[in-house]
């Protein structure tokens, strides 16, 4: 089946330990994007890829950065983890996100504690 | 800015009884709409969508949502929940002038007692 895979599903790191999480799909689209969820919140979109053009949220801290080396994969590097970035981090894709709507389909998660 | 509104938190209903989530949104524009579900730990399941056409959609899981224009709204409903629908519910906009990125509502925890 198509779908898109996270790796790990659970990762503990120490506080300012570099961490990456992985993502990959195999439903061959184009956009990438990773949402950072905290506990009883919404999910909050970080960046996308649309192909290999990068797009940051305003917002998204310094700290937080991706590559994204071919279409099927895609990475969340944290350089310095602090106890605030504790989180559910969702990996989604979608066909487009400049002309027609497309809806994402998103991974299982990866739960990533900082201690 | 765009915005969503769940008004509900929380919705605990009786299983077989009919469910009811809210969602309102904020924007001149022609939305997208979506409603997700994510069950504990997991990533969010697409429920249903809405880009346009007839305003009454079905999604899986027997789920249907109405898309009403004049209220800004698109509201989720299950004629009779079963307890495995016990779950976060999540409504989602997008709009084309803002590059088709979604901005979720804060979600609606669904409990279901027997």
């Amino acid at each position: 089946d198509a779908m898109v895979i996270q790796n790990p599903r659970y990762q503990v790191t120490q506080f300012g330990k570099p961490v990456t999480l992985s993502c990959s799909q195999t439903l061959n689209h184009n956009v990438m994007y990773w949402y950072q969820q905290k506990s009883s919140q919404a999910p909050k979109l970080l960046f996308h890829y649309y192909d290999k053009d990068f797009n940051n949220e305003a917002d998204t801290p310094d700290n937080f950065q991706s590559r994204r080396p071919n279409t099927s994969f895609c990475f969340l590097d944290i350089r310095s983890p602090g106890l605030g970035d504790a989180a559910m981090y969702l990996c989604a894709t979608s066909r487009d996100s400049s002309g027609n709507p497309y809806e994402q389909y998103f991974g299982p998660g990866t739960r990533l504690t900082v201690t | 800015a765009q915005s969503v509104t769940q008004p509900d938190i929380h919705i605990t209903v009786s299983e077989g009884a009919s469910l009811e989530l809210r969602c309102n949104y904020s924007y001149g524009a022609t939305p997208y709409l979506f409603w997700y579900v994510q069950s504990p730990g997991q990533g969010l399941q697409l429920l249903l969508k809405y880009f346009s056409g007839d305003t009454l959609v079905q999604g899986i899981k027997g789920f249907e949502a109405e898309f009403k224009r004049s209220q800004s709204s698109f509201n989720l409903r299950k004629p009779s929940v079963h307890w495995s629908d016990a779950a976060e519910y999540f409504c989602a906009v997008a709009f084309k002038a803002a590059g088709n990125k979604l901005t979720f509502g804060g979600g609606t925890r669904v409990l279901v007692k027997p």
